[in-house]
């Protein structure tokens, strides 16, 4: 099931690093997510967006931004990682109120 | 503020006992809730939610709005239950998705 795609699959940078990960779906859903998950922690929301024009904090922004390309596009990015960053990062989709989330299958970045 | 609180980090029973997983959950208004289940190695997906009030593989959840509760129980459980279970909660607008911190339960032969 392809319907939610997070690219790339794993990365490694370096401390001050620009990274950006990348969402699409193919869904046609509006609402999109960002999670992080770490052990012990579970999922927790770093930004939203409802659509192309209205973007959400979670209870984790800060060193995050994203950027909402279009529709089916919801980018993540750390302006210059570090390594409490280090972490799976998950993306998800929702058609609206009511509705499941559908996850992608995570990107494991690691801040060196 | 929305809040989920799932006590157990970890949860371990034998094939064949009950398992009772607890959500607790901090909203002011009427949230939606659900249960997602990890699977090793693969995505989160969708075990239940309170609105459609069916059971998918044996699991079953009912919300408590007295005890702001909405605790997974299974009767009899499989190996193959053993995952990661996410309570998650949505509030106001229908937007904000939040997650509890999970529970690893382990099914053991």
């Amino acid at each position: 099931d392809a319907d939610v795609t997070q690219t790339p699959r794993n990365r490694i940078t370096k401390t001050g690093k620009r990274i950006m990960l990348e969402c699409s779906q193919t869904k046609g859903h509006d609402r999109m997510y960002w999670y992080r998950q770490d052990p012990g922690l579970g999922l927790q929301l770093i930004y939203y967006s409802f659509d192309v024009k209205d973007i959400n904090k979670g209870e984790i922004s800060d060193g995050y931004s994203v950027s909402r390309q279009a529709q089916a596009k919801f980018s993540l990015s750390l302006e210059s990682a570090i390594p409490n960053q280090t972490a799976l990062y998950f993306c998800a989709t929702r058609a609206g109120a009511d509705t499941e989330a559908f996850f992608g299958q995570g990107t494991r970045l690691t801040v060196v | 503020a929305q809040r989920v609180t799932q006590p157990e980090k970890l949860l371990s029973v034998f094939k064949g006992a009950p398992v009772e997983l607890k959500c607790n959950y901090s909203y002011s208004g009427s949230p939606e809730l659900f249960w997602y289940v990890q699977y090793s190695r693969q995505r989160l997906q969708l075990l239940l939610r309170h609105i459609s009030r069916e059971s998918i593989k044996g699991f079953t959840a009912d919300l408590n709005k007295g005890e702001t509760s909405f605790h997974l129980k299974k009767p009899f459980a499989q190996e193959e239950d053993s995952a990661m279970y996410y309570c998650a909660l949505i509030g106001l607008g229908g937007g904000k998705l939040v997650f509890g911190k999970g529970t690893k339960l382990t099914v053991n032969p």
